[in-house]
């Protein structure tokens, strides 16, 4: 079993829908969770964090969490085409020593 | 300024030959990253240092080493190129336990 899977994709959704990421992971250990976005060609940015089972939102990001199901998701609402991107999802095992990183889920919005 | 820079951002060389990327942060993190990215996007763990000291070295060949001269630093040199070396490698740094990366632009290597 891998140790962090997310939804395999691709995903195609229209311009202003709710798009919807999701990940599994391992270790239950695990205190940490981080979305990163990756644009074709450039390095993963990090664009939310989750530490705490429940729902933390921003902007149009929204993640969440739930250790006892060893699941974590991102929602994206009123989804845009500057969205379009492989999203990787990112958790911090037990160790904490590093992050571990899921394959990606490449997403694409359509005007 | 860029906080996690690295260079080159373009590497084309033949097999067999030796190469070095370097990297730096400005950001004041103890901890340093190397992560190659193959093809398909998957991020793999190849070593980290904290403040010079190597705390990770994953299952790597052995013609990868790294080398941190100081905790802003980074480096990896790479021996005897192969051509399944080819892939995207990225820096990143970090603050600690909890915290996200810090990615560099990253490198691409072709092995030719």
């Amino acid at each position: 079993q891998k140790e962090v899977e997310q939804n395999s994709g691709p995903l195609s959704v229209p311009e202003g829908a709710i798009a919807s990421l999701n990940c599994t992971y391992s270790d239950r250990g695990s205190q940490s969770f981080f979305w990163y976005r990756q644009y074709s060609g450039k390095s993963p940015e990090l664009i939310m964090s989750i530490y705490s089972n429940g729902d933390k939102e921003d902007g149009r990001f929204t993640a969440q969490l739930n250790k006892a199901s060893q699941y974590v998701s991102l929602l994206i609402r009123d989804s845009q085409p500057s969205d379009s991107a492989t999203y990787l999802c990112a958790v911090e095992p037990g160790s904490a020593r590093q992050l571990t990183f899921g394959s990606g889920t490449q997403l694409t919005v359509l005007p | 300024d860029t906080a996690v820079s690295q260079t080159p951002k373009y590497l084309v060389t033949q097999m067999g030959n030796d190469k070095s990327i370097k990297c730096e942060q400005n950001l004041g993190h103890d901890t340093m990253y190397w992560y190659k990215q193959d093809s398909k996007k998957f991020l793999k763990i190849m070593f980290s240092y904290n403040n010079k000291e190597l705390i990770i070295n994953e299952t790597v060949p052995n013609r990868f080493s790294p080398k941190s001269p100081d905790k802003a630093h980074l480096n990896l040199h790479i021996n005897s190129l192969e051509l399944g070396d080819s892939a995207v490698y990225f820096c990143a740094s970090r603050r600690g336990q909890g915290y996200g990366y810090t990615f560099g632009s990253g490198t691409r290597l072709t092995v030719v």
